[in-house]
C-alpha cells in the first residue's frame, strides 16, 4: 500500500500571502490530521478531518483551516501568512470509524514551509 | 487534558550500547500510547504503540517499551544500537473520545557514536 503523501514538499511564501496544502492519506484511510513542527513549539495538532468533516481542532488562529474531499484527500490552508508560520506541516492519516477512535497515525514526509 | 514529557533532550550513546529512551504522560485513564522517529527532513514513522493488554510491546527496527501505569511511563528501549538509529524519537498518547489528536512530547535526540 502506498503511503501518506503530501504535495508540495517545500514552498517559499512572502508575509501576507495564503498558501494550500495537499494530503493523500493511505487508501482506505478516512481520518486525516494535520501537524505544526516547530523547533520553538514542537509538533502541535493542528485539525482532524473525517467523512468529510472536522471533528477535532488545536488551538491555532481561524488564518488555519481545512478540508476533506469525498475521497479522503484533504487540503489545509494559511491566510495572510506570518514569519511564525515558517514550519513543518505534517499530515497523518488513520483507518478511524465514526464511532471509535484508534489513535493509530501513519504520517507523510511533509511540507516545508518557508515565509520570507 | 494529557501531557507527554520527555525528560531527555539528547542522548549520546556508543554504538552497539544499549539505549532507553524515557516519557512521562498525564492522563486519567488508560491511554494510547505511541513512540515515533524522525530522521533528518523526513516525517514520522510508527515504532510500535500501547492500546492495552501486555504491558511491554514490540516493535520494528528492534525497539521495545514498557507501559508502568505506577509511574505513568513509557519508556522505550533497544538493547544493542545501530549508527541508523541516530534519529529524533517522540512518544505520543492519544485520549478522549473527541477524535483522532495525538500530544507528542518534546522529542529526544539521538546521536550514535561510532
Amino acid at each position: 500500500k502506498a503511503g501518506v503523501t503530501q504535495t508540495p514538499r517545500y514552498l517559499i511564501k512572502t508575509r501576507g500571502q495564503q498558501v494550500t496544502l495537499s494530503c493523500s492519506p493511505i487508501s482506505g484511510h478516512r481520518s486525516v490530521s494535520w501537524y505544526q513542527q516547530t523547533p520553538g513549539q514542537g509538533l502541535q495538532f493542528l485539525f482532524e478531518y473525517f467523512s468529510e468533516t472536522q471533528r477535532n481542532k488545536g488551538n491555532f488562529p481561524g488564518r488555519f483551516s481545512g478540508r476533506q474531499f469525498s475521497n479522503s484527500r484533504s487540503e489545509m490552508n494559511v491566510s495572510t501568512l506570518e514569519l511564525g508560520d515558517s514550519a513543518l506541516y505534517l499530515c497523518a492519516s488513520s483507518h478511524g470509524t465514526s464511532g471509535r477512535v484508534t489513535y493509530e497515525q501513519y504520517f507523510g514526509p511533509g511540507t516545508r514551509l518557508t515565509v520570507t | 487534558a494529557q501531557s507527554v514529557t520527555q525528560p531527555d533532550i539528547h542522548i549520546t550513546v556508543s554504538e552497539g550500547a544499549s539505549l532507553e529512551l524515557r516519557c512521562n504522560y498525564s492522563y486519567g485513564a488508560t491511554p494510547y500510547l505511541f513512540w515515533y522517529v524522525q530522521s533528518p527532513g523526513q516525517g514520522l514513522q510508527l515504532l510500535l504503540k500501547y492500546f492495552s493488554g501486555d504491558t511491554l510491546v514490540q516493535g520494528i527496527k528492534g525497539f521495545e517499551a514498557e507501559f508502568k501505569r505506577s509511574q505513568s511511563s513509557f519508556n522505550l528501549r533497544k538493547p544493542s544500537v545501530h549508527w541508523s538509529d541516530a534519529a529524533e524519537y517522540f512518544c505520543a498518547v492519544g485520549a478522549g473520545a473527541a477524535g483522532n489528536k495525538l500530544t507528542f512530547g518534546g522529542g529526544t535526540r539521538v546521536l550514535v557514536k561510532p
